[in-house]
């Protein structure tokens, strides 16, 4: 069974600030992990995905994540934070015979 | 891009009531499933289908039913409606099983059971 970890429910930065989310996932064999976003009164939105290869992946609007198999970590950054960044990102695992699995989620707000 | 529509957007029900949240994909995909979403506990599984006429329990089945009539369409079924089913309800869709597969979210259908 795998299982997947956010630590941090809320996260404050200013706008232009750099930013990392973190995920912590426990499986034995190989997964997929996913970070999604959720704007508030939406549904999640995909952001990016990493399975194998390079191990830091890029996504949309200037996020990217990388995978550590030694921390068991799929970790979310973004340099510089914009206003509209705020939202709930989660992260997601997956394997080849299980469905996805999320993370309880992470509140990132924006000042200005 | 991929589409998938809910209804209602909001609903109040009350306990013992039936309740039915419906959910229409155009994507064309294979997979469609139904999660629930509360404080605490991010989003969780409650049923799922991978082709009209299929459904399968997901990790938190007990009191809902499920129905694939078509490829496009997935319902989520409360016989009796209680309180603690209060939640804001997700449908997805998808087109790989597992592994790579990538949802696409519709906007949620906010549920309270009174």
């Amino acid at each position: 069974t795998q299982t997947v970890s956010q630590s941090d429910a809320h996260v404050t930065v200013f706008e232009g600030d750099s930013v990392e989310l973190r995920c912590n996932y426990s499986y034995g064999g190989s997964i997929y992990l996913s970070w999604y976003i959720q704007h508030h009164g939406h549904g999640l939105q995909f952001l990016l995905k990493y399975y194998s290869g390079n191990p830091v992946v890029q996504g949309v609007n200037g996020f990217e994540a990388e995978f550590s198999k030694s921390d068991s970590s799929f970790h979310l950054r973004k340099a510089s934070v914009h206003w509209s960044d705020s939202a709930v990102y989660f992260c997601a695992v997956s394997s080849n015979t299980n469905k996805v699995v999320f993370g309880t989620g992470t509140r990132l707000q924006v000042l200005p | 891009e991929a589409a998938v529509t809910q209804s209602p957007r909001n609903k109040v029900a009350v306990t013992g009531g039936k309740v039915t949240l419906s959910c229409n994909q155009t994507n064309n995909h294979n997979n469609m499933y139904w999660y629930r979403q509360d404080t605490g506990h991010g989003l969780r599984l409650i049923h799922y289908s991978y082709g009209a006429g299929s459904t399968e329990k997901g990790d938190i089945p007990d009191g809902y039913k499920a129905s694939r009539p078509s490829q496009e369409n997935f319902s989520l079924i409360l016989e009796l409606a209680t309180p603690s089913q209060t939640s804001v309800y997700f449908c997805a869709s998808g087109r790989d099983r597992g592994s790579a597969e990538t949802l696409y979210f519709g906007s949620g259908t906010r549920l309270t059971v009174l």
